[in-house]
């Protein structure tokens, strides 16, 4: 079974300045790894996702996360925030070739002018 | 091309009662997946559809039930609501039956809310 930890729950940061959102996963099959954004009142819109190949993904927005597999992680960053990044973040595990995801708590990231 | 619909976007009910929760998939996607959302959680697998069939299931109770139709479309049935219960309920849609945890598309969430 996967399982997936967001280990801040809240993270605010001012306008322009660097952030890194922590995940961490457990899991004894290899994995997919996904982050993904809610915005108010909205569902979830995927910002990245690691299938295989190159441990640094890019994705929508600027963002980009890194695959550790000794480390077991997948933390989100972003080197200059704006206020319209501010959002609820997802960390989501699937096990390959399956067809569910596993999804952290999530993080809130608020972004201060 | 229009996303994952769900309808309704709000509703309230209360204990004990019955909800039906719509969704209808991206054009060509013939898989659909249902997740619970409890505030303050990630979202929680409930199913997943293909081809009209049960594919998958996640740890919830009896009161829970899903069905897909022929045009794809689905809907999340819940019976004897709980306080508990209240929830966003998301629904994801698929072009595969298998394998598609990479690549699911999520609607806007109906809102739940059982008093």
């Amino acid at each position: 079974a996967q399982s997936v930890t967001q280990l801040d729950s809240q993270v605010p940061v001012f306008e322009e300045a660097p952030v890194e959102l922590r995940c961490n996963y457990s899991s004894s099959v290899s994995v997919y790894l996904f982050w993904y954004v809610q915005y108010p009142n909205q569902g979830l819109q995927l910002l990245l996702k690691y299938l295989s190949g190159s441990t640094l993904v890019k994705g929508i927005n600027g963002f980009e996360a890194e695959f550790n597999k000794s480390q077991t992680s997948f933390h989100l960053r972003k080197p200059s925030v704006h206020i319209s990044d501010t959002a609820e973040y997802f960390c989501a595990v699937s096990e390959t070739g399956a067809n569910n995801l596993f999804f952290g708590t999530g993080t809130r990231l608020t972004v201060i002018p | 091309d229009a996303g994952v619909t769900q309808s309704p976007t709000h509703l309230i009910k209360t204990r004990g009662q019955h909800v039906t929760l719509r969704c209808s998939p991206i054009s060509g996607h013939k898989s659909v997946s249902w997740y619970q959302q409890v505030l303050g959680q990630g979202p929680q697998f409930i199913f997943q559809y293909y081809e009209k069939e049960e594919r998958g299931r996640g740890n919830f109770p009896d009161r829970f039930s899903a069905r897909q139709f022929p045009n794809y479309s689905s809907e999340l049935n819940v019976n004897a609501l709980l306080l508990g219960d209240s929830a966003l309920y998301l629904c994801a849609s698929s072009l595969l039956g298998t394998g598609i945890a990479y690549e699911q598309y999520f609607g806007p969430g109906t809102r739940l809310t059982v008093t």
